[in-house]
């Protein structure tokens, strides 16, 4: 099994701030997904990053891809009380088909 | 509308008394998979499905078993639950593999006393 480390694990800000989560591993991944959960509720994809370098904007939200394809990371810019939650980065092994999620970051923005 | 449905939301019983949690989802994908979800351990996926009658262990399958006779359909049956096995599960679904884009139900409250 694949693992991927998040951190920080917790992070609590001021709305306005900055914020940066990490996804780690030392495996190469053929993608890397990247959900947001909110309490009572199953995690919602916000985007899947597949090529090594690959950085994608979700509005104030930014994902890149490792170059090597084993990390990613999720940013932030001038975080909202509408971003608190959690967190999660997955990805599936090269040739597995098998799906492991990291254990999450869980975000308060405070107003 | 498009989604993944898990039944029951809640449920509390006792040690080993047979329970089923039902998934079924619309949307014709191949793949699907259970996942529980429990403080400080993450999310981590208990058996996954590539298609109808082709199953695959995960992460933690012990005490669990399931079944894919039909696409739609991924039950998961916990033959004699144990405490240990009281958790928040999730039933997922995509259209051919883990690299595609999950759907999540809403999850399901287990509680084994």
């Amino acid at each position: 099994t694949q693992l991927l480390e998040q951190s920080p694990q917790f992070l609590s800000i001021q709305e306005g701030e900055n914020l940066t989560v990490y996804c780690n591993s030392s495996s190469v991944f053929s993608s890397l997904q990247w959900y947001r959960q909110e309490p009572g509720e199953g995690p919602v994809l916000l985007v899947t990053v597949v090529t090594g370098g690959e950085v994608k904007k979700l509005k104030r939200l930014t994902f890149q891809f490792g170059d090597a394809r084993k990390d990613s990371s999720l940013h932030i810019t001038a975080a909202q009380p509408g971003d608190t939650g959690l967190y999660l980065c997955a990805g599936c092994g090269a040739g597995s088909y098998q799906l492991t999620f990291g254990k999450g970051t869980k975000l308060s923005v405070i107003p | 509308e498009a989604q993944v449905t898990q039944n029951p939301r809640y449920l509390i019983t006792v040690t080993g008394k047979k329970l089923t949690v039902t998934c079924s989802q619309n949307m014709n994908h191949e793949y699907m998979s259970w996942y529980r979800q429990d403080p400080g351990l993450g999310l981590r996926q208990i058996y996954y499905s590539m298609n109808v009658e082709v199953t695959d262990k995960g992460d933690v399958p012990e005490g669990y078993k399931v079944s894919r006779k039909e696409k739609r359909n991924f039950p998961l049956i916990l033959e004699s639950p144990s405490p240990n096995q009281t958790s928040l599960y999730f039933c997922a679904s995509s259209r051919w593999t883990g690299n595609d884009p999950q759907h999540f139900g809403d999850g399901t409250r287990l509680s084994i006393l």
